[in-house]
């Protein structure tokens, strides 16, 4: 059974820096590209990030392009997401998800997401 | 960056009836990369649709996908008690994913 868990999230200060952790199971992780997607309270789904299934490519949405950082590790079947010079507008439910193959393929699983409050 | 503006906003119907709803891109796209989402409260998205008309595993086929080029539409045959939901649509080709804000499916 393919499991995505989240976890790190929680309460940092505007300009602050926090890391995610979406640990994989179930499925052999070096073979599918993975996603962050965000969800504000209240609001739509919102992509944030991808990466290949080698690690070697990564893409980011321009709301945080230069301040985000996604990661993957082989070795632990993790996936990552650094996070830093964070916004209020940052603050949202973050999900990690399992494309179906590559990176031009769909969502096909989801963690059940982790909260990042941005709040002094 | 494609645009995708979803409607109505809201689609308030009763169980058993037929739902209809679109999803227009800012520009023409491969269908192949049109994939449609259901979320309900507190809980994932989850895959309905991939390839503009595929169904993912495990859906019912009371829901289906079409569309091409800039306009496709996610069609419920029938609606069941637990179809009652917000259903996005998202682009995912071109290193570059977007979603749609969504259609909330109400109970009327």
């Amino acid at each position: 059974e393919v499991q995505l868990v989240e976890s790190g999230g929680g309460l940092v200060q505007p300009g602050g820096s926090l890391r995610l952790s979406c640990a994989a199971s179930g499925f052999t992780f070096s073979s599918y590209a993975m996603h962050w997607v965000r969800q504000a309270p209240g609001k739509g789904l919102e992509y944030v990030s991808a990466i290949s299934s080698n690690g070697g490519s990564t893409y980011y949405a321009n709301s945080v392009k230069g301040r985000f950082t996604i990661s993957r590790d082989k070795s632990k079947n993790t996936l990552y997401l650094q996070m830093g010079s964070l916004r209020s507008e940052d603050m949202a439910v973050y999900y990690c998800a399992r494309a179906q193959g590559g990176t031009g393929t769909a969502n096909e699983y989801w963690g059940q997401g982790t909260l990042v409050t941005v709040s002094s | 960056e494609i645009v995708l503006t979803q409607s109505p906003g809201t689609l308030s119907l009763s169980p058993g009836e037929r739902a209809t709803l679109s999803c227009r891109a800012s520009q023409f796209f491969n269908s192949d990369y049109l994939a449609w989402y259901q979320q309900k409260p507190g809980q994932a998205p989850r895959l309905l649709i991939y390839g503009a008309s595929t169904r993912a595993t495990g859906i019912p086929d009371r829901f289906s996908g079409s569309g091409s080029g800039t306009d496709f539409t996610l069609t419920i045959s029938r609606l069941e008690p637990e179809d009652f939901a917000v259903y996005y649509c998202q682009q995912y080709g071109y290193s570059a994913w977007t979603f749609g804000q969504g259609t909330m499916v109400e109970i009327k």
